[in-house]
């Protein structure tokens, strides 16, 4: 079974630009969360969706959006980009959304990332 | 929310020992420990994960331990090799929601 894939695995923006970052899900995953990665704050949660609807999100300002598509694909937009943006953009899939009447949580498998460079 | 505190930052070990990586939690509501290994360049991999109800698991040489009453759980590496040598990042999350809390990494170098 093929992995989480991402796209594009590097990308260079300038600053006050907008880009779109892509993650395809393992297939019949139907949760996709982003995480944001860093030296200096490490992996910081984002926003997680679960059957094109946002489930979950982080504490990132609006600029950071995201949404996902019928195929459980799932696209992060950062508009306005800031030399702070500058990070590995991390997916992660899993089977489904967790729920407060469902036990146990589901793994969460990463793919290899985005890495963008704002200058 | 959820606080997860690992440590140490960094472990240097040589190849044939032993590492032991080790966090905490804040929310006692958490009931899933997942350990992930990133190799540079690569996006985090699990390698061993753990959940509330049980007290150990092992696979091959890594195992992971959990002490649901002191909030903590580990991770124990036996036998390191040099392909040990990546950043471990152990995380925490409850059946509320899909959220990890992830910590803040460790970086191990096995020494050959």
């Amino acid at each position: 079974k093929a992995g989480v894939t991402q796209t594009p695995r590097y990308l260079i923006k300038t600053r006050g630009q907008q880009v779109t970052l892509s993650c395809s899900p393992i297939s019949g995953h139907r949760s996709v969360s982003w995480y944001q990665q860093t030296p200096g704050q490490g992996l910081q949660f984002l926003f997680e969706y679960f059957s094109e609807t946002q489930r979950n999100k982080g504490n990132f300002p609006g600029r950071f959006s995201g949404r996902q598509f019928s195929n459980s694909r799932s696209e992060m937009n950062v508009s306005t980009l800031e030399l702070g943006d500058s990070a590995l953009y991390l997916c992660a899939s899993s089977l489904r959304a967790g729920s407060g009447t469902r036990r146990g949580t589901d793994t969460q498998y990463f793919g290899p990332g985005t890495r963008l460079t704002v200058l | 929310g959820e606080n997860v505190e690992q440590h140490p930052s960094t472990l240097s070990v040589q190849e044939g020992d032993s590492a032991v990586i080790k966090c905490t939690y804040s929310d006692s509501a958490s009931n899933y420990f997942p350990w992930y290994k990133q190799e540079l360049g690569k996006g985090p991999q699990l390698i061993i994960d753990i959940r509330s109800n049980v007290g150990e698991k092992k696979d091959q040489r890594i195992a992971v331990t959990l002490n649901k009453t002191a909030k903590h759980f580990s991770l124990h590496i036996t036998e390191t090799q040099p392909e040990d040598s990546a950043v471990y990042f152990c995380a925490a999350s409850n059946e509320a929601g899909n959220q990890f809390y992830f910590g803040t990494g460790t970086s191990l170098t096995v020494i050959p």
